[in-house]
């Protein structure tokens, strides 16, 4: 099973931007868009942030974007804060995995 | 408001097998695809499996193919999740998970459910 490779930490001072990258093949990323991002607080339940590669769900700040570029899908935090430290995980339902391997987002 | 409480913490014995149940309230319990997903100590997100509630159709990670049965409930609008041959490895948080329609993404979660596998 190959899983979709994220990088296992970014970090970022608070008002920053920082993008967490998701690579996948043309079989997975690059062929659907069926990316979603989730984010995770220690010892909580993950939370949908991003659905169909770019679109938020209710209640998810607009601090928070998606996109996609071939077989990488990006997830970007503007005007970091605080709160936004915690793990993120991609997701493509085609993937082998269906989950990337995990970035944890540090606020510096 | 959609809610999905899963059932307590479970202390099981190698070799044994663990039944984690997910019960959804909130919605129309039917119309949605539910995914089981596991999460191993330090360690990051690992998909089991889906069910329809509909049919009761499933369809499991290769990795857990054999040892997993994902069932439901629709009187009681409960999904189980069933893990047989315990290994110490399996120790881990178990998390029921209700897919958005078309979008295949999971907009809500269980609380989550500790299986610990110990001697």
């Amino acid at each position: 099973q190959s899983a979709l490779t994220q990088p296992a930490s970014v970090s970022g001072s608070p008002g920053q931007s920082i993008t967490i990258s998701c690579t996948g093949t043309s079989s997975d990323v690059g062929g659907y868009n069926y990316v979603s991002w989730y984010q995770q607080h220690p010892g909580k339940a993950p939370k949908l942030m991003i659905y169909e590669v770019s679109n938020r769900p209710s209640g998810v700040s607009n601090r928070f974007s998606g996109s996609k570029s071939g077989n990488t899908a990006s997830l970007t935090i503007s005007g970091l804060q605080a709160e936004d430290e915690a793990d993120y995980y991609c997701s493509s339902y085609t993937s082998s995995s269906f989950f990337g391997t995990g970035t944890k987002v540090t606020v510096l | 408001q959609v809610q999905l409480v899963q059932s307590g913490a479970e202390v099981k014995k190698p070799g044994a097998s663990v039944k984690v149940s997910c019960k959804a309230s909130g919605y129309t319990f039917t119309s949605y695809y539910m995914h089981w997903v596991r999460q191993a100590p330090g360690q990051g997100l690992e998909w089991m499996g889906i069910i329809n509630p509909s049919g009761g159709s499933t369809s499991y990670a290769q990795k857990f193919q054999g040892r997993v049965t994902m069932t439901r409930d629709t009187s009681t609008s409960t999904v189980y999740m069933e893990l047989s041959s315990l290994r110490s490895e399996d120790t881990a948080v178990y998390y029921c998970a209700r897919e958005r329609p078309i979008a295949v993404a999971l907009d809500y979660w269980g609380q989550g459910t500790l299986v610990t596998v110990s001697s």
